[in-house]
């Protein structure tokens, strides 16, 4: 596997459903981010992870849970979602290094989320 | 608020000509500036970064900054029917704790018309 990878690549869930998304990245990088991809609207960064700690909650509804057990994994727990929740959700990983203004951030191919 | 602005488009440009893109941002101390470009149905592809004023060029992508006018644009010579994608502007800042998040603009449409 090369880059970032993310599974599954399509999910349909109802509201009560609880399910997980997975994200890995095979870069050595040490900084992961949740991005939401809506239609009709910008990308959204949700969360930031870096070193594993997280950073950034960018004022996500606590519906989202992150967890990032190490630098190369980032997961996405979901529980009892809104229709509105449907989007595009990508991960992304980037090398943070200290006192650098270099964020180039690579992103995965995404999850595609249904909440029916 | 951070907000970056982007021409939403289509912009549509013939085959050969030079597709200039353009973005303007809010917050005057961001540092980093982006351009992804994302086909339908994929995920953003970063193509160029921009760290310093004025003009950086890989390959048929030139990148400008003009932090004073908060200003940054992308510049594609030769533009090719594969160029017709969405183009996303992005720019963080760094706030020297460790990573930062992107804010993106809505992205401009271009299309090349062959």
């Amino acid at each position: 596997e090369t880059g970032v990878t993310q599974t599954p690549r399509h999910l349909v869930m109802g509201m009560t459903n609880k399910k997980s998304l997975k994200c890995e990245q095979h870069l050595g990088h040490n900084a992961m981010y949740w991005y939401k991809q809506s239609a009709k609207k910008p990308l959204e960064l949700m969360f930031v992870y870096n070193f594993k700690e997280q950073t950034e909650n960018n004022s996500v509804p606590s519906r989202f849970s992150p967890e990032c057990p190490n630098s190369s994994h980032l997961f996405l727990h979901l529980h009892t979602l809104q229709p509105e929740d449907s989007a595009l959700y990508l991960c992304a990983s980037s090398q943070e290094v200290a006192q650098s203004s270099s964020y180039e951030q690579y992103f995965g191919p995404g999850t595609r989320l249904t909440v029916t | 608020q951070k907000e970056v602005e982007q021409n939403s488009g289509p912009l549509s440009v013939p085959e050969g000509a030079i597709a200039s893109l353009n973005c303007t941002y809010s917050d005057r101390g961001s540092q980093s500036f982006f351009w992804y470009r994302q086909y339908s149905g994929k995920s953003p592809e970063l193509i160029m970064s921009i760290y310093s004023n004025g003009d950086k060029e890989d390959g048929r992508f030139t990148a400008q900054l003009n932090k004073a006018s908060q200003y940054v644009s992308l510049l594609i010579r030769d533009s090719q029917p594969s160029d017709s994608a969405t183009y996303l502007c992005a720019v963080n800042v760094h706030s020297g704790g460790g990573a930062d998040g992107l804010t993106f603009g809505k992205g401009t449409h271009l299309i090349i018309q062959p």
